[in-house]
């Protein structure tokens, strides 16, 4: 049982080069997160998908796009990257039951991560 | 939104000894408090949980308290270990649905040999 995967490990961009970074997850999970991850800024949320076929904006949309592809992956795309985008890039997904969330909070699974270096 | 504060940012401590980390949170609705290690190069990994209706919790060497009224959670680690050297996350979450989780800024705790 992989978990959640992200691919590459390591990218490095010049300024106003696009890229997507990749993830899925084998754990039939209904929701999956784009979070990034700066020194001394914790983790903080970019994107999320709360179920197949919807995206909702985190604290940190500017500059990214996603796809919620099917259940297994969801992509984030950099259009035009720019240096204050370096960062690590964690994908992560977990399960909501449908009906009475308000009691029913999953942990998160986190992939490994995405080193991207934007120079 | 939610706001979540966390310290120390450093903690070192000799193998053996307990380590405190603490977290405050802003929204009163928050009803889930999970805590993650994240050691170097991994992404980061549940360790233990609290919901809003207990007030402790502990698994092994591992305890989460949490104090509602003054919207503030603890981890403590009892005879620390040199693998327990690490970043550690506290997170909040308010509300239902799927929105994700506000996280801690982190703490990164060294374990003397």
């Amino acid at each position: 049982n992989a978990g959640v995967t992200q691919t590459p490990k390591f990218q490095v961009l010049k300024t106003g080069q696009s890229m997507t970074l990749q993830c899925a997850q084998d754990m039939n999970h209904n929701s999956m997160y784009w979070y990034r991850q700066d020194p001394g800024m914790g983790l903080r949320l970019i994107y999320y998908s709360a179920s197949e076929g919807t995206t909702d904006k985190g604290e940190v949309p500017n500059g990214y796009n996603v796809s919620r592809l099917n259940k297994r992956e969801f992509s984030l795309r950099l259009e035009s990257a720019a240096p204050s985008q370096t960062s690590v890039y964690f994908c992560a997904s977990s399960t909501i039951r449908d009906i009475d969330w308000s009691s029913y909070n999953s942990p998160l699974h986190f992939g490994n991560g995405t080193r991207l270096t934007v120079t | 939104g939610e706001n979540v504060e966390q310290h120390p940012s450093t903690l070192s401590v000799q193998e053996g000894d307990s380590a405190v980390i603490k977290c405050t949170y802003s929204d009163s609705a928050s009803n889930y408090f999970p805590w993650y290690k994240q050691e170097l190069g991994k992404g980061p990994q549940l360790i233990i949980d609290i919901r809003s209706n207990v007030g402790e919790k502990k698994d092994q060497r591992i305890a989460v308290t949490l104090n509602k009224t003054a919207k503030h959670f603890s981890l403590h680690i009892t005879e620390t270990q040199p693998e327990d050297s690490a970043v550690y996350f506290c997170a909040a979450k308010s509300g239902g649905g799927a929105d994700g989780l506000t996280f801690g800024k982190g703490t990164h705790l060294i374990i003397q040999p």
